[in-house]
């Protein structure tokens, strides 16, 4: 069975941190890996997209990293700021256009 | 360019009452998917359409629960009756051509159903 599995559910650290969020997914033959936030009440916005091939993406202070191999994927976050509070989703997909399974998430919380 | 819309942005029905939800994609974006995320989980898949057919429908409840894309744009989305285990946050998203096919979502849809 495929399966995503977010590692912590929540986190709650000081302004200014670096952290990293981890992701592991069951079924190592994935096409892409997502990462997403979500406000709440709001919906997903994606924050990096990894494809297979690729090793790791970067979108300013935010880095993902990808090891299909053993199954995971990481997101850092660099230098955390208290808008950087949202819930934080990763996603794979195993064909070109197919559905994505997700993780359950986890909140984060950045405390000025 | 603009994003992926849904409307209402909230509902509240009673039990055994029928609700819509209105999505359209991303101008271009061929595909079409619909998630449902109950409170504490991650978004599922419910079904996805390539234009204007049904591409995987496998997690779709089809004894309440249809969906159509009618000339492979808009969507809408029903439940028929509902039952209290349908409150949710239905997401719409979409996809283009192109090899990363990444998925952008609308704002959601939270239903309530009492």
């Amino acid at each position: 069975k495929q399966e995503v599995t977010q590692i912590p559910a929540a986190l709650s650290v000081p302004e200014g941190e670096n952290l990293v969020l981890n992701c592991s997914f069951t079924d190592s033959a994935i096409y892409n890996l997502q990462w997403f936030r979500q406000d709440p009440g709001k919906g997903l916005t994606s924050l990096l997209l990894i494809q297979s091939s690729q090793r790791e993406q970067t979108s300013g202070r935010l880095n993902a990293s990808l090891d299909k191999s053993s199954g995971r994927s990481t997101l850092y976050i660099a230098a955390s700021q208290p808008g950087d509070s949202a819930t934080y989703l990763c996603a794979v997909a195993y064909n070109q256009g197919g559905k994505l399974i997700f993780g359950q998430g986890t909140e984060l919380s950045v405390k000025p | 360019e603009a994003g992926v819309a849904q409307s209402p942005r909230y509902k509240i029905i009673e039990k055994r009452q029928s609700v819509a939800f209105w999505c359209n994609p991303i101008s271009g974006h061929a595909t079409l998917y619909w998630y449902q995320q109950i409170l504490g989980q991650g978004p599922k898949l419910l079904i996805q359409f390539q234009n204007n057919g049904v591409v995987d429908d496998s997690q779709l409840p089809k004894d309440r629960f249809s969906a159509e894309r009618l000339k492979g744009v808009d969507s809408t989305l029903k439940i028929q009756p509902a039952k209290l285990e349908d409150s949710a946050v239905y997401l719409c998203a979409s996809s283009g051509a192109g090899a990363r096919h990444e998925q952008y979502f609308g704002p959601g849809t939270r239903l309530t159903v009492t």
